[in-house]
């Protein structure tokens, strides 16, 4: 089993919906919990980031984070065709006595004008 | 502030060429990484330096050597290319054993090895 699973996509939806991804995770030890934007051919961002069960907003973004069902999630409201990117779930914790970050593979958005 | 920068953008290499991509952080971070990202694949983790004078193996380190140059630098060296390491390379960089500790990424080396 993978420590993350993420859909791939791509999700096409329509400018102004409410976008819901999605990922679940094996390891109880993932402490953090974030999300990355990368635009095409650029580097990943950090869009947001927490370490507690429940809801954190900014703007139109909010993380979910349901550690009991190891289960997170990115939602957009008013979604922008500015908002079309891939979303990387991104986690931190100790695997096997090591510090380390695991991302899942992403899943590409594109907002449609 | 810069960030975290990466050169080159773009190489091409023959096989058996080598090659050293440089990175560079300006945001005293002690901790810096290098990624390769591949489609399917996420992103993954060839080598890090939790601080200066130490390196250490990711998941995918083979035919790859890393050089912690001073605390801002942090070089990838591919001492003979093969096709298999064709992909993009992200270099990163974080101020490690904090609870506010986040990863920030430059924008990328696309390399091909023909």
């Amino acid at each position: 089993q993978k420590e993350v699973e993420q859909d791939p996509g791509p999700l096409s939806v329509p400018e102004g919906a409410i976008v819901s991804l999605n990922c679940t995770y094996s390891n109880s030890a993932f402490q953090y919990f974030m999300w990355y934007r990368q635009y095409s051919r650029k580097g990943p961002e950090l869009l947001m980031y927490t370490y507690s069960s429940g809801n954190k907003e900014d703007g139109r973004f909010t993380a979910q984070v349901d550690k009991s069902s190891k289960y997170i999630s990115l939602f957009i409201r008013d979604s922008q065709p500015s908002d079309s990117a891939t979303y990387l779930c991104a986690f931190r914790g100790t695997t096997s006595g090591t510090y380390k970050y695991i991302f899942g593979t992403g899943t590409r958005l594109k907002v449609l004008a | 502030n810069a960030g975290v920068t990466q050169t080159p953008k773009f190489q091409v290499l023959k096989t058996g060429q080598s090659m050293t991509l440089q990175c560079a952080q300006d945001m005293n971070h002690n901790s810096m990484y290098w990624y390769r990202q591949d489609p399917g694949m996420g992103l993954r983790l060839i080598y890090y330096s939790a601080s200066e004078g130490t390196t250490d193996k990711g998941e995918v380190p083979n035919g790859y050597n890393v050089s912690r140059l001073n605390k801002r630098e942090f070089s990838l060296r591919l001492e003979s290319a093969a096709p298999s390491q064709t992909s993009v390379y992200f270099c990163a960089s974080s101020f490690s054993g904090t609870v506010n500790e986040k990863l920030f990424f430059g924008s990328g080396t696309q390399l091909s090895v023909l």
